[in-house]
């Protein structure tokens, strides 16, 4: 069974660019969703693609957007960089059996540096 | 509004000695409990999890957390620790009707003395 993986693992950005984040979910998975971890805090919730749709968005701007394909794999997509942009972004993916209790699985996460 | 308290940023153990980390809760309705774990350099991994049932719940690498439902509680323990416990760890709670949308508390990081 594969994890979750998620690519790049780094990444340095100049503020105003725009930047695309990738994460293959776990096989059978079909929810992902993305979280935003910045240094000496707990990861926050950004947003969640269900069947290729979002399920659910926390407190982002829209320059925060998504995709998921039919392979159930997602991207994050992020416009307009700003410097408290830098963080740590983490994807997860969770089993469609009981999605209301289901236990999510987290990738090893992307660096994001924004200068 | 839905929210997560740790109330310690960082623990400092010796080894052998117990281990109790705070965590409380406040969420509308029937809530999913979770301790994460993040050692260094390494992905979250999940530590244990409340759904229903015994409040008492058991997790890998001899961690356990009580579910106090009138405390609005669900605090982590071990026995003893070891120097490979050394890491951040993550309360997190769920709603049960919006259940993957997973919300953290800030996190506290352990370190264990040799």
């Amino acid at each position: 069974e594969t994890g979750v993986t998620q690519s790049p693992t780094h990444l340095i950005k100049t503020r105003g660019q725009q930047v695309t984040l990738r994460c293959s979910s776990q096989s059978g998975h079909n929810t992902v969703s993305w979280y935003q971890q910045a240094l000496g805090q707990g990861p926050q919730f950004i947003f969640q693609y269900y069947r290729e749709e979002e399920n659910g968005r926390g407190n982002f701007p829209p320059r925060f957007s998504g995709l998921q394909f039919p392979n159930y794999s997602s991207e994050l997509n992020v416009n307009a960089l700003e410097l408290d942009d830098s963080a740590l972004y983490l994807c997860a993916s969770s089993s469609p059996l009981d999605r209301s209790r289901s236990e999510q699985y987290f990738g090893p996460g992307t660096r994001l540096t924004v200068t | 509004a839905q929210s997560v308290s740790q109330h310690n940023h960082h623990v400092i153990l010796s080894e052998a000695a117990s281990l109790e980390l705070g965590c409380n809760y406040s969420y509308g309705g029937t809530v999913n409990l979770f301790w994460y774990v993040q050692y260094p350099g390494q992905h979250l991994q999940l530590l244990l999890k409340y759904f229903s049932g015994d409040p008492l719940v058991k997790g890998i690498k001899g961690f356990e957390a009580e579910f106090i439902k009138s405390k609005f509680s669900f605090n982590l323990r071990k026995p003893s620790v070891q120097w490979s416990d050394t890491a951040e760890y993550f309360c997190a709670a769920s709603g049960y009707s919006s259940a993957s949308k997973i919300i953290f508390g800030s996190g506290t990081r352990l370190s264990i003395r040799p």
